[in-house]
């Protein structure tokens, strides 16, 4: 089945307690993504990545790092998370990056608490 | 002012309603238009594309305006299973970066 894992789907941890979330596609997109959702907002990028070795920042990369040393992973660690981290996670991909119409295929999400 | 602006709502309309949302964004190098449907926090996915000439898929009707940067979402004939967030999306293609609006709650009542 085509899709994207995420992992953790639940988490609470510690301030400053690093983490990863992990995220994997099993379709052989080139473009991932990492987005958060906070309550009464929309998705906010976080880091993106247009292929192997590729990232980039999106609007709210502070706190979080990534890496992309395959084609079908894509982790976000957060080195020392903080409460204001505590967010609704959301990992996409997209099979070609640069394609106008990329439909984005979303994760389950990862719904993170950092006390 | 952000990027990416969608009608607060929420939406409360009978079955058998049209509702129209709309959306303005402020990029004009913006290049691809999206509508994605989120269920009570689930992930988000693809109700459909925006395209130039607008387009229809069923009950669903999106329409692009580039030179008053924004695009709208036309429901006809509501469903109680139309209860969902709609969420903007508007993609700078070359550079990557996809920008979502806050999203526009609906909720279709009997």
């Amino acid at each position: 089945e085509a899709q994207v894992t995420q992992n953790p789907r639940y988490l609470i941890t510690v301030t400053g307690k690093k983490l990863t979330v992990t995220c994997s596609q099993n379709m052989n997109h080139e473009y991932m993504s990492w987005y958060r959702q906070d309550p009464g907002l929309g998705l906010r990028q976080i880091y993106y990545s247009m292929n192997v070795e590729v990232t980039d920042k999106g609007d709210v990369p502070e706190g979080y790092k990534v890496s992309r040393k395959e084609k079908r992973n894509f982790p976000l660690i957060l080195e020392s998370p903080s409460p204001n981290q505590t967010s609704l996670y959301f990992c996409a991909s997209s099979p070609l990056a640069g394609a106008t119409y990329n439909e984005q295929f979303f994760g389950p999400g990862t719904r993170l608490t950092v006390l | 002012r952000k990027e990416v602006e969608q009608d607060p709502g929420p939406f409360n309309v009978p079955e058998g309603a049209t509702v129209a949302f709309n959306c303005t964004y402020s990029n004009s190098a913006s290049q691809s238009f999206f509508w994605y449907r989120q269920d009570c926090r689930k992930e988000p996915k693809l109700l459909m594309s925006v395209y130039s000439s607008g387009n229809e898929d069923g009950r669903f009707t999106a329409q692009l305006n580039r030179a008053s940067q924004y695009i709208s979402l036309l429901i006809r004939d509501s469903k109680l299973s139309d209860s969902a967030t709609y969420l903007c999306v508007v993609l700078n293609t070359n550079a990557g970066k996809s920008t979502f609006g806050d999203g526009t709650t609906l909720t279709v009542k009997p």
